[in-house]
Formats: C-alpha cells, structure tokens, sequence
C-alpha cells in the first residue's frame, strides 16, 4: 500500500529562518503528491502538489516542494518562515497509476510547525 | 462562491448512540469523500460518494455509512459509536473526470465527543 511518512511531529524555527518539513513516500511508481496546511480548528488547506509535470513545484505562500525519485522524497521549504505560518503540515498521496475513482489521499501524521520570534 | 460547508461544527455524543454529520460540496462539484481525523494524526479516508453511490471504501467498518443527495451533498452516519469515534470529520469534495492531480477542496470539520 502507498503511504508516506513525515520525519519529525515537531519542528520549531526562529522567525525569518529555513523551513523544512520532510516527506518520503514509499512507490514504485511516481506518486502524486501533495502538501496540505491546517489551521487551528480549520479543514485542510492545498499548499502545492505534484501531478508528474516539473519537479519543483512553488505554492502559496511562498512554499515550494521539490520531487526527488532518486530519495523518493518530496520535502516542504520556505526561505524564510513568517510567525504567520505556525500550523500543521501533511504531506498526502495519490497512488501514480491511479484511475477513475481510485483518488483517495492517504495522509502522513503530521509536522506541527512553530515559528519562534 | 461558497467552500465545502459542514454542520453541525461540533457534536457531543454517548457510546452506543447514533450521529449524523452534513456536508455540502464546493459548487459545481459532483464528488464527495469523507475522512476521519484522530487527535494527533492525519486524516484517514472513509468513503467517497459519486453519482449517490458509495464508489470506494477505506478501512472502516460497517456502522459507518453514508449517503449522497442529488444535489450532491452528503451525509456521514455512524452507528453504535465508540469512545474511538472521537474525532474531527473532514468532508472534501472535487469534480470527476478531470485528472488525477485536481485538488479536493476541505471543508471546516465537525468535531465529534463521544463520552
């Protein structure tokens, strides 16, 4: 079964700093994959995601992604975190192959990040 | 243009008692999905509703069902609840037949106690 997994349940970062969020999937074959943020007591927000076309794929909010196949990997950056993006992260996929109805996201368990001032 | 919307945003309920959760999907989308997400963790798939009829099941037992109405909007109903039933419910809807990579839009959640 497809399935990702998130390196880290907490990540702490000083305002103006990296972020990275790390994601691995386990396929083999290319997945979709997708980044989602969660607001305290809100739903699920896209980020990015990736659908086989470039592999550094920009969202919003100044979040990037980049597929890497070699690492089966597709880690979450910023250049430089805002107190505003304190939230949680999942990194979710598609199985690649997938058709018709067979569209499930299946969810990492989470980077709760912390911007520190 | 309105998102998904669920109600009721918050529900409290007794073991053995029965729930129903509501949701209407983004307009002009057809297709419904439903995930439970356990304090902690990521959300967990459900079910997905397409064209009234249950399309694709995750790994979840019976007492949990649904349904879809003709203007697409759906219902989670879940049976004999569990102390484990606690959780937050996220409905998300998309549109069929466009590519695999189309984003399902999210909506708020209900939060379900079970006591």
């Amino acid at each position: 079964a497809q399935s990702v997994t998130q390196l880290g349940s907490h990540v702490s970062v000083s305002e103006g700093a990296l972020v990275l969020l790390r994601c691995n999937y386990s396929s083999s074959v290319p997945p979709y994959l997708f980044w989602y943020v969660q607001y305290p007591n809100q739903g699920l927000q896209l980020l990015l995601k990736y659908t086989s076309a470039a592999t550094l794929v920009k969202g919003i909010n100044g979040f990037e992604a980049e597929f890497k196949k070699s690492e089966t990997s597709f880690h979450l950056t910023k250049p430089s975190a805002h107190m505003s993006d304190a939230a949680e992260y999942f990194c979710a996929v598609i199985p690649g192959g997938t058709s018709g109805s067979a569209r499930q996201l299946t969810f990492g368990s989470g980077t709760q990040l912390t911007v520190l001032p | 243009d309105a998102g998904v919307t669920q109600s009721p945003t918050h529900l409290i309920k007794t073991r053995g008692q029965q729930v129903t959760l509501r949701c209407s999907p983004k307009s002009g989308h057809d297709t419904v999905s439903w995930y439970q997400q356990a304090l902690g963790q990521g959300p967990q798939f459900i079910f997905q509703y397409y064209e009234e009829e249950e399309r694709q099941r995750g790994n979840f037992p019976d007492r949990f069902s649904g349904h879809q109405f003709p203007n697409y909007s759906s219902e989670l109903n879940v049976n004999a609840l569990l102390l484990g039933d606690s959780a937050l419910y996220l409905c998300a809807s998309r549109t069929t037949g466009t590519g695999v990579g189309e984003t399902q839009y999210f909506g708020p959640g209900t939060r379900l106690l079970v006591l």
